[in-house]
Parts: C-alpha cells; sequence; structure tokens
C-alpha cells in the first residue's frame, strides 16, 4: 500500500487567497484525521472523519476552514480565505477503526503551508 | 486538562548508546499511550502503543514501559544508529477520537 498520500507537499500562497490541501487515506480505512502541526503548539487535531461522516470539528480554528469528504478514499481541507497565521504543517492521518486511540495512526508526510 | 511533556527536547548521543526517552502526563485516567517517530520534513510513524493494562511493549530494539500511577512512561531504545536520528513524540487519548501530543524530543545520533 501506498500510504496515506497528500497533494501537494508545498504550498505557498498570498494571504487572502483560497488553499486547498487534497487527502487520499490507505484503502480500507474508514477513519481521517486533519492535524495542524506548528512549532508553538504542536500537534492540533481539526476534524475527524468516519466513514466519511465527520464527526469532530470542535478543532476547526475558525469559518474560514472547512473540510469534505466525499468518498472513502478522497478528502479536502479548504482555507478561505487564508492569512498568514494558518501557515503550518497539515497533515492527513488515516485509521481502521472509529477510535483511532486504540489503534494505529498511519500519517501522510504532510503539506508545509507557508503564506505570505 | 492534560498535559504531556517530554523532557529532554533534544538529545545527542554516540552511535551504540542506550538510551532513555521520557514522557510525562498530568492526567492517570488514560486507556493507551502511543510512541511516534517523526523525520524531518516527514509525517508520523506509529511506533507503539501500550494498553493500560500492559506495562510495556517491545519492537526489536525499541522498548516502551507505561506507568500510569505515576503519569510517565519511557522509550527505551537499545544500542542506537544513526538512522534512529528523529523526533520522538508521545501522545496520549484525550475522548474517542483525539490524540494529545507532547512536544517530542529530538534525537541525534552521533556516528
Amino acid at each position: 500500500d501506498a500510504g496515506v498520500i497528500q497533494s501537494p507537499r508545498h504550498e505557498v500562497t498570498e494571504m487572502g487567497q483560497e488553499v486547498t490541501l487534497r487527502c487520499k487515506p490507505i484503502s480500507g480505512h474508514n477513519s481521517l484525521f486533519w492535524y495542524r502541526q506548528t512549532m508553538m503548539r504542536g500537534l492540533e487535531l481539526l476534524i475527524y472523519f468516519n466513514n466519511n461522516v465527520p464527526i469532530d470539528d470542535s478543532g476547526m480554528p475558525e469559518d474560514r476552514f472547512s473540510a469534505k469528504m466525499p468518498n472513502a478514499s478522497f478528502s479536502t481541507l479548504k482555507i478561505q480565505p487564508s492569512e498568514p497565521r494558518d501557515s503550518a504543517v497539515y497533515f492527513c492521518a488515516s485509521s481502521s477503526n472509529r477510535d483511532s486511540t486504540n489503534e494505529k495512526l498511519f500519517f501522510g508526510s504532510g503539506t508545509q503551508l507557508s503564506v505570505l | 486538562k492534560q498535559e504531556v511533556t517530554q523532557i529532554p527536547a533534544a538529545l545527542s548521543v554516540p552511535e551504540g548508546e542506550n538510551l532513555v526517552l521520557n514522557c510525562s502526563f498530568t492526567d492517570s485516567a488514560i486507556y493507551n499511550l502511543q510512541w511516534f517517530r517523526q523525520d524531518p520534513g516527514k509525517g508520523l510513524t506509529s511506533l507503539l502503543l501500550i494498553q493500560s493494562s500492559q506495562r510495556e511493549q517491545t519492537s526489536g530494539r525499541l522498548n516502551a514501559s507505561l506507568d500510569k500511577s505515576s503519569g510517565r512512561s519511557t522509550l527505551y531504545i537499545a544500542a542506537s544508529q544513526p538512522g534512529d536520528s528523529a523526533t520522538y513524540l508521545c501522545a496520549v487519548p484525550t475522548g474517542a477520537n483525539n490524540l494529545f501530543f507532547g512536544t517530542g524530543t529530538r534525537l541525534t545520533v552521533i556516528p
């Protein structure tokens, strides 16, 4: 298996622009997570899907952030409009169980986002 | 509120040494703890998951222990190699669907 695939690897954009991050989870996994990693705050869960349904989006910082999972093999995280403070590494992860905390999480390589 | 602390933040050791990484958590009401490895520019790789009913887990040269009563976990790496250089993070559950990560220990193994 190719693992969790994220694109793009790097994204540089200007403030105010729309940014879309993409994720393909491991085939057969039914749970998908979006995390954000910064030096100041470490790793933070943004949103969690189970069987393509958003279960917990309490970590989504603002209305500027939205996430979708139209099918079991694809998810997007959109920021509109982007701001410099959104600069971070965004990770997608998947697991084969509803409860990620009892199953190992598999992470993608992340998208390094820089908003100028 | 759960707090997860990893000390030291960075560690350098010569190749071949055995080493211990530490993880402390304030809320001992956890049902497991995971150790992850993160290489620069890459995502996290789950190394070991210890259930609360277990005291330790082993995988190759890695051994992780869990002491809930004291709020501590350790990751022991035997016979360290340059390829072990990475950031190691521990994580504990906060609810059913989230993991709370420590800030990590950046390990450098010097050839």
